[in-house]
């Protein structure tokens, strides 16, 4: 099994809809992070959590929330889906070695 | 001054070429830096960490320079396998960026 595990790997939802992307990891990090890359764009930060009780707005909070429900698991959600929010979304979580990330999940909103 | 800065690329190489990546960041608290690999629509990878000393891993050489704030990678004999983005990583004490920074990164395309 990956030690990043995100779910779903691709989703197309339509403009207004609840969506949830969740994640799940096996390193036993405490830190753990959200966000979407657009081309040419690089990767922005949406929401990071370094324990489940610490959760803290990225770059580009706006339009999304997170969850994390325990130490293994953190979830965005996107209360009312826009198109503009058609991204690949990688969650990842970090040691003092570096990041590691999920396969990330394609969404697309029509 | 962006926190982290790349050349966007492309970098057009042949089969064998040496080539250089540089990134300059603009933080002078920061504390660790990182190379990441990122192939078209999948997740960034480690490609390796950057110390102070300068570090080998193979054909590969990371380079730091603290006074002027910039590292490098230096890709020998480059394969048609290297193509891919190359991702400089910066870490910050903590703050709004959750203490770690990425750059846009700089495309490489390896020719036969």
């Amino acid at each position: 099994d990956a030690d990043v595990t995100q779910t779903p790997r691709n989703r197309i939802t339509k403009t207004g809809k609840r969506i949830m992307l969740e994640c799940s990891q096996t390193k036993g990090h405490d830190r753990m992070y959200w966000y979407r890359q657009d081309p040419g764009l690089g990767l922005q930060l949406i929401y990071y959590s370094f324990d489940v009780k610490d959760i803290n707005k990225g770059e580009i909070s706006d339009g999304y929330s997170v969850s994390r429900q325990a130490q293994a698991k953190f979830s965005l959600s996107l209360e009312s889906a826009i198109p503009n929010q058609t991204a690949l979304y990688f969650c990842a979580t970090a040691w003092y070695d570096g990041y590691t990330f999920g396969s990330g999940t394609r969404l697309t909103v029509v | 001054r962006k926190e982290v800065e790349q050349d966007p690329g492309p970098f057009n190489v042949p089969e064998g070429a040496t080539v250089a990546f540089n990134c300059t960041y603009s933080n002078s608290a920061s504390q660790s830096f990182f190379w990441y690999r990122q192939d078209c629509r999948k997740e960034p990878k480690l490609l390796m960490s950057v110390y102070s000393s300068g570090n080998e891993d193979g054909r590969f050489t990371a380079q730091l320079n603290r006074a002027s704030q910039y590292i490098s990678l230096l890709i020998r004999d480059s394969k048609l396998s290297d193509s891919a983005t190359y991702l400089c990583v910066v870490t910050f004490p903590r703050g709004s960026q959750g203490n770690l920074i990425f750059g846009k990164g700089t495309k490489l395309s390896v020719k036969p």
